[in-house]
This record gives C-alpha cells, structure tokens and sequence, in this order.
C-alpha cells in the first residue's frame, strides 16, 4: 500500500491568483494522478504524471491552467491558475498499485475561490 | 473508451436491510472494476476491486460485489446495512492494459441513507 499527504488541506483563495497543491508519497511511484471533484459531483482525471515525461492531460483540462510537476518518484505538485469561482474543487493525487490493481488516493486539497 | 453508470443516485434502505448498489460499465478492453466509499468530508477508501480471477469479490465493512461479464455490471451489496454504512458509494473503472491503464473513470456516485 502506499500513505498519500496532500498540502494544503484546504484553502480560500481570490479569484485572478495561483494555487500549488504539494502530493507526497511515502514510497517511490511511477504512475501518479491528479482528480478534480467538483462540488457535488463525481470525480474527474485531470492528467497523468510520470517521473521523467511531460505529464498528459485529459480532454478538457490545459496545461496553462493546470501546470503539474513530477521531480521524482515520491513527489508531484499541481497548480491551479488564474483562479476563478468555477475552480472550487476537491483536488486529489493517487497512485497506482501496478500489479496489485489498487489505486490509492490523498486525503485530498479542498479549494474555495472567492 | 470506458464509462461507469451507476443506477440510483440515492438510495435508502433501513437498518439491517439488504444494500444493494448498481454500476453497469463500458469498456472496450478488459476492465479493472473499483468501489470506494467516501464519508462526508473525508477522502475516498478502497471498498473493493476485481482485477482477475474469481468474479465474486468480498472487501471492508462486509460489503461483496460480482463480476459479471455478460451483463457488463459490478453490482454492490451488503447483507445487512449499519447506520455507519451511511456515506456515497463510487463505481470506477480502469482498463487492465494499455495506454490508460490506472486511469480511472468514476461513476456519478451513489448516496445511501440508513433509516433506525
């Protein structure tokens, strides 16, 4: 198994600034992920981030808006830019268990944009 | 492509009733199937999964689902619902090779309610 701290564990921010969310894991990864839950909804793959490659980002999602950073194996951050109401999200790193078929998931960042 | 549909975004049982959770999916490659439980607030926690191998998985909380190829369908229950039970339940999906593989595709969510 693998133990996933996200920082910040929420914050309220204005509109038109920048939010980094930090993921750290307590065990080297290769495949790590990034979700969005909006309120009330399901949740939603923002991109894929691999150690070594540009990470890939799902339909609808850019990386101006969302910049992501892998330096290693253990850590990955996701920027939220240029910040609007409609970015009030629960954002949410995981990790794939490979061969366990497991995906393991951070307590999430909940954001508020005001 | 996959998708994830889960019947019933509500759902409301009584204390000591069968719970039963539908999710029918989508996939065009062999499919890694997912339940997670989210309490109000919190983060999201593995329930169960089926990878390979015998098609009716038990996981936490007492909670069982089966595979069924045929009808393309990962159903949920429990055999008797606990107040505690009381959170959304989220089908997911992921292909089991390929270029999305660990990619997951959540359904809606299913919110249960327990009655005293």
């Amino acid at each position: 198994s693998a133990v996933i701290s996200q920082k910040p564990s929420r914050d309220i921010c204005q509109r038109g600034t920048s939010l980094t969310i930090q993921c750290q894991v307590d065990s080297q990864v290769t495949m790590m992920f990034w979700y969005r839950q909006q309120p009330g909804q399901s949740l939603t793959l923002i991109a894929t981030a691999n150690q070594g490659s540009e990470a890939t980002y799902e339909s609808g999602f850019v990386i101006d808006k969302f910049p992501i950073s892998r330096p290693n194996l253990t850590f990955s951050t996701l920027t939220v830019s240029n910040m609007s109401p409609e970015d009030s999200s629960i954002y949410l790193c995981s990790v794939w268990g490979g061969g366990s078929g497991e995906q393991y998931f951070g307590p999430g960042t909940r954001l508020t944009v005001t | 492509a996959q998708s994830v549909t889960q019947l019933g975004s509500h759902v409301s049982v009584s204390e000591g009733a069968l719970v039963l959770l539908r999710c029918n999916y989508s996939s065009s490659v062999p499919p890694y199937l997912f339940w997670y439980v989210q309490y109000p607030n919190q983060g999201l926690q593995l329930l169960l999964k089926y990878t390979t191998g015998a098609t009716l998985v038990k996981g936490i909380n007492g909670f069982e689902a089966e595979f069924k190829k045929s009808e393309t369908s990962f159903h949920l229950t429990k055999p008797s619902a606990h107040m505690s039970d009381a959170a959304e339940y989220f089908c997911a999906v992921s292909p089991a090779g390929g270029t999305s593989y660990g990619k997951l595709t959540f359904g809606q969510g299913t919110i249960l309610t327990v009655h005293p």
